[in-house]
């Protein structure tokens, strides 16, 4: 069975910083793109990051590119995303998600994490 | 790509059809997905490749269209359908999602 476990979420000041980790089981971790996702309090789906498989490739929304830093540890079996300089409208539910493997687009989800919360306030 | 569903909220008597669309802003083929959002759960691959029902997913949940169009029927709906649902672009970058449409029992 597929298992995505997120952690790391918290409350943080404007400026802060954080590390949210995707822990996976029950599928072949290293030869899988994954992505983050988040959703905000307005219920919005976002695309955050992805990350190919053996690190191969990383990619960013406008919106958190230079500021997010995707990355896994395959020996882990873990998905990471270091987020700096984190603003009022980072405040949202991450999600991992998980490419379906057969797709040719490493955007197609079939298995998601239960979210961890990130609120950005002073 | 702006995805934009409609309508925002869809009032459905259990047993009853439910008819969801969905609109890209530029032709994506047949490469939208669907996903369903219950309170407190993360979302669930319903349909992909826009008329492809994902593992162990209900025949009751059907999916048409292609380019700029597409539909999410559901049809004589259970108690366990009234949720939230999201249709998804996945063949351009960014990927994208829209607005969502709440069916909630009438």
């Amino acid at each position: 069975e597929v298992q995505l476990l997120e952690s790391g979420g918290d409350l943080v000041q404007p400026g802060g910083s954080l590390r949210l980790s995707c822990s996976a089981s029950g599928f072949s971790f290293n030869s899988h793109a994954m992505s983050w996702v988040r959703q905000t309090p307005g219920k919005r789906l976002e695309w955050v990051s992805l990350i190919g498989a053996a690190s191969s490739v990383t990619l960013y929304a406008d919106s958190v590119r230079g500021r997010f830093t995707v990355s896994r540890d395959d020996s882990k079996n873990t998905l990471y995303l270091q987020m700096d300089s984190l603003r009022a409208e980072d405040t949202a539910v991450y999600y991992c998600a998980k490419w379906d493997g057969v797709s040719t687009s490493w955007y197609l989800y079939d298995h998601w994490g239960q979210g961890t919360h990130v609120t950005v306030s002073s | 790509i702006v995805m934009t569903q409609s309508p925002g909220t869809l009032s459905v008597s259990p047993g009853e059809s439910a008819t969801l669309s969905c609109r890209a802003s530029e032709s994506v083929g047949y490469t939208v997905a669907w996903y369903q959002q219950k309170p407190g759960q993360a979302p669930r691959l319903l349909i992909h490749g826009a008329s492809t029902r994902a593992t162990g997913i209900p025949a009751r949940f059907s999916g048409s269209g292609a380019a700029t169009e597409f539909t999410l029927t559901i049809s004589s709906l259970q108690s366990e359908d009234f949720a939230v649902y999201y249709c998804q672009q996945y063949n351009h970058w960014p990927p994208v999602f829209g607005g969502g449409t709440k069916v909630e029992i009438k």
